[in-house]
């Protein structure tokens, strides 16, 4: 099972309310991501999970949290929600490739609208 | 100025005995701490991470301990083996990310004899 699960698929989220996004995967992959992706631009990374180990991008460290509870499961979590936010979240795992680079799986996404 | 200090340099033990393995920091901030094995002539190998302000784990024979307010961290090997020695070496990143540093240990050096 190659499959990455994200929950929930769809999200509507009030301004200052908190937002917590799910993703698992069962391909025992040590490295799981959280990407942003809104209309006509790049996904954008937020974080990844190393094993246990949490990496943050610098322009994104206060707005997002994240937790690795297990190797399957890594959630996304935002805790005051703003009009900004809005976006499709999608989640990505992998194996570290090192030196031949990693292929990444991703997850079908959680569209999140904060009204 | 050495940043990570590990104790001690050498150790003889017996087969079948434990031992402890010191690591002393002052590196800052301290995102995570990593031991390694290194058997002569061969590469690094990962032991465990050690990531939370007071962190346990343990791998088999191997457990370790990180203490980030002492910056101290242990590495216990219970009833060694032969295949044990090695140097085994402590690893402070100060970052979770690529662009983080890595500080190395100069390794302790464990024989262990029969």
């Amino acid at each position: 099972d190659t499959t990455v699960k994200q929950n929930p698929r769809y999200k509507l989220a009030r301004v200052g309310k908190p937002v917590n996004l799910i993703c698992s995967q069962t391909m025992n992959h040590d490295t799981m991501y959280w990407y942003q992706k809104k209309p006509n631009q790049a996904p954008k990374l937020l974080l990844f999970y190393y094993d246990k180990i949490l990496n943050r991008e610098a322009d994104t460290f206060e707005k997002f949290q994240s937790s690795r509870p297990n190797n399957s499961f890594c959630s996304l979590y935002i805790g005051s929600a703003g009009l900004e936010y809005s976006a499709m979240y999608l989640c990505a795992s992998s194996r570290w490739g090192g030196p031949s680079g990693n292929t990444l799986y991703f997850g079908e996404g959680s569209r999140l609208i904060v009204v | 100025k050495t940043q990570v200090e590990q104790s001690p340099q050498s150790l003889v033990v017996r087969q079948g005995e434990n031992c402890v393995l010191q690591c002393n920091y002052s590196v800052t901030p301290d995102n995570h701490l990593r031991w390694f094995k290194q058997d002569t002539g061969k590469g690094l190998v990962s032991l465990t991470v050690l990531v939370d302000q007071k962190d346990k784990t343990s791998n088999g024979r191997y457990s370790a301990t990180l203490d980030k307010d002492a910056k101290h961290s242990t590495l216990h090997i219970t009833a060694t083996l032969l295949d044990d020695t090695a140097t085994y070496i402590c690893v402070v990143a100060d970052r979770g990310s690529a662009l983080g540093r890595l500080h190395f240990g100069a390794g302790t050096q464990l024989i262990v004899i029969p």
